[in-house]
């Protein structure tokens, strides 16, 4: 499969833990999103690289998230002090400049 | 402030049956329009954007700026629609997508 790769598929972690999720874009795509989804809802906007710059951040991202893109390839979101709010699925995305914006199959969070 | 709506959380369906799935948006701006489908275990993709005016898998969908809308539409719904449809709205060029909450298709046999 040469689509967006998201690893961990499942993460169990207890409050207060931190944990750390991993996405691979399409090669060569230059655009890299992080999304969240919470049961019932759908995609909400989270941020967003150019390359190895992140360019844009949602009030979602409070100071507990922290993502990067260190070689303007693969992206790491980091949640810190983990909350049961923060059980959610998570998205990434990439694209290649303004073009279509393909999906990975999510990490699954849980906050027990 | 920007908003896709989706009214319906499950539209069920027989087939063969016209399937219409509602989305209506709030944006000042120029709109983007898109619908997105994710089968069962599947990721989310897209599956079609106004801008293309075309027609996948029999569905279409026109962007109705005088009535804030982009339904989607199909003649005839099959058992494999079955899926949950996202209308997503795009703004400015930085690709950001505002999701509405997503209608459940059921087609029944």
């Amino acid at each position: 499969d040469t689509g967006v790769s998201q690893n961990p598929r499942h993460k169990i972690t207890k409050r207060g833990q931190n944990v750390t999720f991993r996405c691979d874009p399409i090669s060569e795509h230059n655009r890299l999103y992080w999304y969240r989804q919470t049961l019932g809802q759908g995609p909400e906007f989270l941020t967003y690289f150019q390359n190895e710059a992140q360019l844009e951040k949602s009030r979602l991202l409070s100071d507990r998230f922290s993502a990067e893109r260190p070689k303007g390839s693969f992206s790491t979101l980091e949640i810190q002090r983990t909350e049961q709010g923060d059980s959610a699925m998570y998205l990434c995305a990439s694209s290649q400049g303004e073009g279509r914006p393909f999906f990975g199959q999510g990490t699954r969070l849980t906050v027990v | 402030a920007q908003r896709v709506t989706q009214p319906e959380k499950l539209l069920s369906v027989f087939k063969g049956a016209p399937v219409e799935l509602k989305c209506n948006y709030s944006y000042s701006g120029s709109p983007e329009l898109f619908w997105y489908v994710q089968y069962s275990r599947q990721r989310l993709q897209l599956l079609l954007r106004h801008i293309s005016r075309e027609s996948i898998k029999g569905f279409t969908a026109d962007l109705n700026k005088g009535e804030t809308s982009f339904h989607l539409k199909k003649p005839f719904a099959q058992e494999e629609d079955s899926a949950m449809y996202y209308c997503a709205l795009g703004m400015d060029s930085s690709y950001k997508l505002i999701f509405g909450s997503g209608t459940r298709l059921l087609v029944r046999p």
